[in-house]
């Protein structure tokens, strides 16, 4: 089982629609989550960290689940440009980073 | 301003050459790591270092080489022992190694 594994998609929606991904992880003694935004042909950035008691930056929402062990990132009234892939990553004694899901938003 | 930086953004190389990738930051950052990214793959950590004059190798080193003199700087060298150097590298800084990273803009490189 990989250590973290996301599904690649892609996901496509219509502008305004709302959109979830899940991510799941197989260390139980993981300690920090973030999801992380690649545009095409760009480097990763961050786009939130994961808290445990879930939190909301915007239009964007991310949540933990430690006893399934999986983090989600909610995306509502998706615009164009959210179109990316989203990167999951976890750490325990280092960042391990999904291989991502990518979302077209399309018109 | 700080950041991260990497240079040459493009990068030719013929078979058979070292060619070095350059990664500085002024972040004051500890650790610093390098990946390499193959078309619509994940990242693959290649070599991470926690301090200066420190360095670990990460998933897929060979064919790699680093040094780790100032705790600004983290080049790294690709072989030519690297079997397939055709790639996105893309070097990262953090204050430790279970925190979030920071990305350079990355250097394309192609092998002819």
């Amino acid at each position: 089982r990989k250590e973290v594994e996301q599904d690649p998609g892609p996901f496509n929606v219509p502008e305004g629609a709302t959109v979830a991904f899940n991510c799941t992880y197989s260390n139980s003694a993981s300690q920090s989550f973030f999801w992380y935004r690649q545009d095409c042909r760009k480097e990763p950035k961050l786009l939130m960290s994961v808290y445990s008691s879930g939190n909301e930056d915007g239009r964007f929402t991310a949540q933990l689940n430690r006893a399934s062990q999986y983090i989600s990132l909610l995306i509502r009234d998706s615009k164009l440009s959210d179109s990316a892939t989203y990167l999951c990553v976890v750490t325990a004694d280092k960042l391990i980073f999904g291989t991502g899901t990518r979302l077209q938003v399309f018109p | 301003d700080g950041g991260i930086t990497q240079s040459p953004k493009y990068l030719f190389r013929k078979e058979g050459q070292n060619v070095t990738l350059s990664c500085e930051q002024n972040l004051n950052h500890d650790a610093m790591y390098w990946y390499r990214q193959d078309p619509g793959q994940g990242l693959r950590l290649i070599y991470y270092s926690q301090i200066v004059n420190d360095f670990q190798k990460g998933d897929i080193a060979e064919g790699y080489s680093v040094s780790r003199e100032k705790k600004e700087s983290f080049p790294l060298t690709v072989t030519s022992a690297q079997k397939n150097p055709t790639a996105f590298y893309l070097c990262a800084s953090s204050f430790g190694l279970g925190n979030e990273q920071f990305f350079g803009p990355g250097t394309r490189l192609t092998v002819l």
